[in-house]
């Protein structure tokens, strides 16, 4: 079974400072893509990044990267200059490439201080 | 705005209660995926419709069950209503339903179980 692991259930950053949110998963899967969603204060569920196992390279979407460990199957998300509009709950999900059952972890709350 | 939109917003019944949520996807897409989030159980994958038909099945319990109608839209039946129901339903949609493609979800509907 596939299970994801956020070990974080709350941090804060200071505005314009970085931080990393962690997490990690299980899986016997080789093939799997790897995601980030934010959702702020609103509720709604916003796609902050994507990865897919077989590509080595790390993705970037603007202030978001992630750092990609799959020895380790780790996927932590690094955000860059931390803006208040930031603040929000973040989930890691995972999805194998056989399955559309995408696993979610429990979530980090983050809230970015100004 | 993602382009998926839920009706209704709020929702409050009672235990033993039948409801409907209803989602219509963004223009163009075909598929259609039902989360619940919880206190207790997380971000859960619920179904996935493509075109009308059921494409894959997670946590979802005998009491629901969800259609995708000819127009596309879909609807969530919850029925036998418990008080650990109550919850947030969200529903996503995405081009054609594949591991590649970004699901987009909407506001989702708060269901509160008295």
């Amino acid at each position: 079974a596939q299970t994801v692991t956020q070990s974080q259930p709350e941090m804060s950053v200071q505005e314009a400072e970085t931080v990393t949110l962690s997490c990690t998963y299980d899986t016997s899967e080789s093939n799997y893509y790897l995601f980030w969603y934010k959702q702020p204060p609103s509720r709604q569920m916003i796609l902050v990044i994507r990865q897919e196992a077989y590509k080595q390279q790390n993705a970037t979407e603007n202030r978001f990267s992630v750092n990609f460990q799959k020895a380790a199957k780790s996927f932590s998300l690094k955000i860059s200059d931390s803006q208040l509009g930031d603040t929000a709950m973040y989930f890691c999900a995972f999805m194998i490439y056989s399955g559309d059952d995408m696993r979610f972890g429990a979530g980090t709350r983050l809230t970015v201080k100004p | 705005d993602s382009g998926v939109t839920q009706t209704p917003k709020h929702l409050i019944t009672a235990t033993g209660q039948r409801v409907t949520l209803r989602c219509s996807p963004r223009s163009g897409d075909l598929s259609v995926y039902w989360y619940q989030q919880s206190l207790d159980q997380g971000l859960q994958f619920l179904i996935q419709y493509y075109n009308g038909e059921e494409r894959a099945k997670g946590n979802i319990l005998e009491r629901f069950s969800a259609q995708q109608f000819p127009d596309l839209h879909s609807e969530l039946n919850l029925s036998s209503l418990e008080l650990g129901d109550s919850a947030l339903y969200f529903c996503a949609s995405s081009v054609e339903g594949g591991l590649r493609d970004e699901q987009f979800f909407g506001p989702g509907t708060r269901l509160t179980v008295l």
